[in-house]
């Protein structure tokens, strides 16, 4: 059975603090992660990650996959309140990219 | 816009009785998804689709059920609701093709008393 776990479940930070989010998982055939961002309502893109060691960027948020230690992790630098979400982790596998897992999710606040 | 529609955006639902949520894409990805999210469990899933006309089973199907009858559109169906049931059903697809991202409609918030 696959599986997406990401530590920690939930985080404090204050404004400017650098946070880093953690994503492990096990899957049979991997293709693809990616990371979402959970505000209010649907989820929203952030990153997808197929090569390991090659950073993704936008702006304060970066992303890097370790395909040899089966996980990957989100930076934020200088957080501010707008960055308080439910960070979600999701991990594609199978021979047809149908199936995506999600881990139970990162919830972080942000506080001035 | 494109992107996906899902309907209601939120229900009241007596325990017994039949539901179905809506949900239509006009991207014409192929594949699409049903989700439930709950706190501490996150998103899981329920039914999913690869293509028109087929159907799987996810994580958590019992109580629900799915069709595909066409591209754009992905019904959930609850036949008779109960309370654990109560709960934010997101729609999704993709164009697996592409390995690309998984598009999110809105969500339904759905209680079941």
């Amino acid at each position: 059975e696959d599986k997406v776990v990401q530590s920690p479940l939930s985080l404090v930070v204050h404004e400017g603090d650098t946070v880093t989010l953690n994503c492990s998982y096990e899957v049979t055939n991997f293709r693809s992660l990616l990371w979402y961002k959970q505000e209010k309502k649907a989820p929203t893109f952030l990153f997808m990650l197929t090569s390991s060691g090659i950073e993704k960027k936008s702006g304060r948020l970066s992303s890097i996959l370790d395909k040899k230690e089966l996980f990957s992790i989100l930076n934020i630098t200088a957080t501010q309140t707008g960055d308080s979400a439910i960070y979600l982790c999701a991990v594609t596998s199978g021979a047809g990219s149908y199936q995506l897992t999600f881990g139970k999710g990162t919830k972080l606040s942000v506080i001035p | 816009i494109a992107g996906i529609t899902q309907a209601p955006t939120s229900q009241i639902l007596a325990a017994g009785r039949r539901m179905t949520l809506r949900c239509t894409q006009d991207m014409r990805h192929n594949a699409m998804y049903w989700y439930r999210q709950d706190l501490g469990l996150g998103l899981r899933l329920i039914h999913y689709s690869n293509t028109a006309g087929t159907t799987g089973k996810g994580e958590v199907p019992d109580g629900y059920s799915v069709s595909r009858a066409n591209t754009d559109d992905f019904p959930l169906t609850l036949a008779s609701a109960v309370p654990s049931q109560t709960s934010v059903y997101f729609c999704a697809s993709r164009d697996t093709s592409k390995t690309g991202e998984l598009f999110f409609g809105e969500g339904s918030r759905l209680t079941v008393l």
